[in-house]
């Protein structure tokens, strides 16, 4: 099955910095890429996704990079701001003919730094 | 709030007894997924449902079940073969049965066996 990897557990930046965050996929099978926010005490939210046929897109301050060769992608906040602290996951899909399932990276916990 | 509903919001259970948690959704949404979340490790899928009357296991299936006999309803019951139960619980679904599109997550549930 696929295994996703997601570094760092824990980032802290300055506000107005930017952060990076960045995952690892096993299946290069793999073809669908969101990304998700968990603000504290609530339900995560689809904020951004990238599938396999693209190798950036871009959001507002937002971006995902996605590099099939290396079987990584990436979530990039720009300019960030205290609202952007949360807990962020990454995910990857395989398509299984409606079978498909997404596996979670093990979480970002991203705190902005007034 | 997003359509997608999980009750309890706490609950707690003696060990040695079953619990079921509820997950009612009004988007006809197809897929279904119910996850596991502890900290450090992510979002651990637990089962998932593409249609009515049919699911999958997902990782953690072990000491949990699941029934899909209404569209819009996909219940979880934690049994007492389940080692460790205490852990955050969420609910999701999607538009249909890939996973390329957007996953709604419900509050979720946090369990405590006492």
């Amino acid at each position: 099955g696929e295994n996703v990897e997601q570094h760092p557990s824990t980032l802290s930046v300055q506000e107005g910095d930017s952060a990076v965050i960045k995952c690892t996929y096993s299946d290069s099978a793999s073809n669908y890429f969101p990304w998700y926010k968990q603000e504290l005490g609530k339900r995560p939210q689809l904020i951004i996704d990238i599938r396999s046929n693209v190798g950036e897109k871009k959001d507002q301050r937002i971006a995902v990079t996605l590099n099939k060769t290396a079987k990584h992608f990436s979530l990039h906040i720009t300019e960030t701001q205290p609202e952007d602290s949360a807990v962020y996951f990454c995910a990857a899909a395989i398509p299984n003919f409606g079978n498909e399932k997404l596996t979670f990276g093990t979480g970002t916990r991203l705190t902005i730094i007034p | 709030d997003g359509g997608i509903t999980q009750s309890p919001k706490y609950l707690f259970r003696k060990e040695g007894q079953n619990v079921t948690l509820s997950c009612e959704q009004n988007l006809n949404h197809d897929a279904m997924y119910w996850y596991r979340q502890d900290p450090g490790q992510g979002l651990r899928l637990i089962y998932y449902s593409q249609i009515v009357n049919d699911f999958q296991k997902g990782d953690i299936a072990e000491g949990y079940s699941v029934s899909r006999e209404k569209k819009e309803s996909f219940p979880l019951t934690v049994t007492s073969a389940q080692k460790n139960p205490t852990a955050f619980y969420l609910c999701a679904s999607s538009i249909g049965t890939g996973v390329n599109t957007e996953a709604f997550f419900g509050q979720g549930t946090r369990l405590t066996v006492v």
